[in-house]
């Protein structure tokens, strides 16, 4: 069965330095989304790409964090400089297209930033 | 912005009886969707229902919607132990950029 590759798995890093992670969506989904989950809550998008085009990063902090997915597959998120509120699961999902499918989502990346 | 709320936040109960969770929305959906995520992994997708859809089967599973309520519940029959996990319904918004705008979920225990 298809998957969405996430990597790392698990990331920790020290406040102010820069960290990446990326996302690699099932093959021939045109949709791909970042979302951001706080322990105990929902994920919360931070960014959706049509393609390579982004359709919506209005919940994404520009000051600090930036996704591009230059070929319109695999995708990067990286935030610059790290604070300790960026401790989170960060989730990638992809779908064929948008909102009449059910999005597929990769393991995660854990990010604890001390 | 919150979109969906579940109602409860937590649930247990022993293995074999139903379990039943409840999710409202605020705004005009195009559908909603049920999820499950299992500790530290990512979201599984259980079912999706159509805004002019009223209820869905799939397996062990059975989702209402009413949308003059604005209000969704997910039931799943005869509980095992493997269905301990987080669930979270999402609400496809029918403006903008059809963001998928999820709940804070309901935590279900399944007891042997």
């Amino acid at each position: 069965e298809a998957e969405v590759a996430q990597s790392p798995r698990y990331k920790i890093t020290e406040k102010s330095q820069a960290v990446a992670f990326w996302c690699d969506p099932i093959s021939g989904h045109a949709t791909l989304y970042w979302y951001r989950q706080i322990l105990g809550q929902g994920p919360e998008l931070l960014v959706q790409f049509q393609d390579e085009s982004v359709v919506d990063d209005s919940q994404l902090p520009k000051d600090r964090f930036s996704a591009e997915r230059l070929k319109g597959v695999d995708s990067t998120l990286k935030i610059q400089p790290a604070e300790l509120g960026d401790s989170a699961m960060y989730l990638c999902a992809s779908s064929p297209t948008r909102g009449i499918y059910g999005y597929t989502f990769g393991s995660g990346t854990r990010l604890t930033v001390v | 912005s919150q979109q969906g709320e579940e109602d409860p936040q937590a649930l247990s109960i022993q293995e074999g009886e139903n379990a039943t969770m409840n999710c409202s929305y605020k705004t005009s959906i195009n559908n909603l969707q049920w999820y499950r995520q299992n500790s530290g992994r990512g979201l599984v997708h259980l079912i999706l229902i159509r805004s002019n859809e009223r209820e869905k089967h799939s397996g062990r599973l059975r989702v209402t919607l009413d949308t003059s309520k604005k209000s969704s519940s997910l039931l799943i029959t005869a509980s095992r132990a493997a269905d301990t996990a987080s669930y979270f319904c999402a609400t496809l918004l029918v403006q903008g950029a059809q963001k998928l705008v999820f709940g804070q979920g309901t935590r279900l225990t399944i007891n042997p």
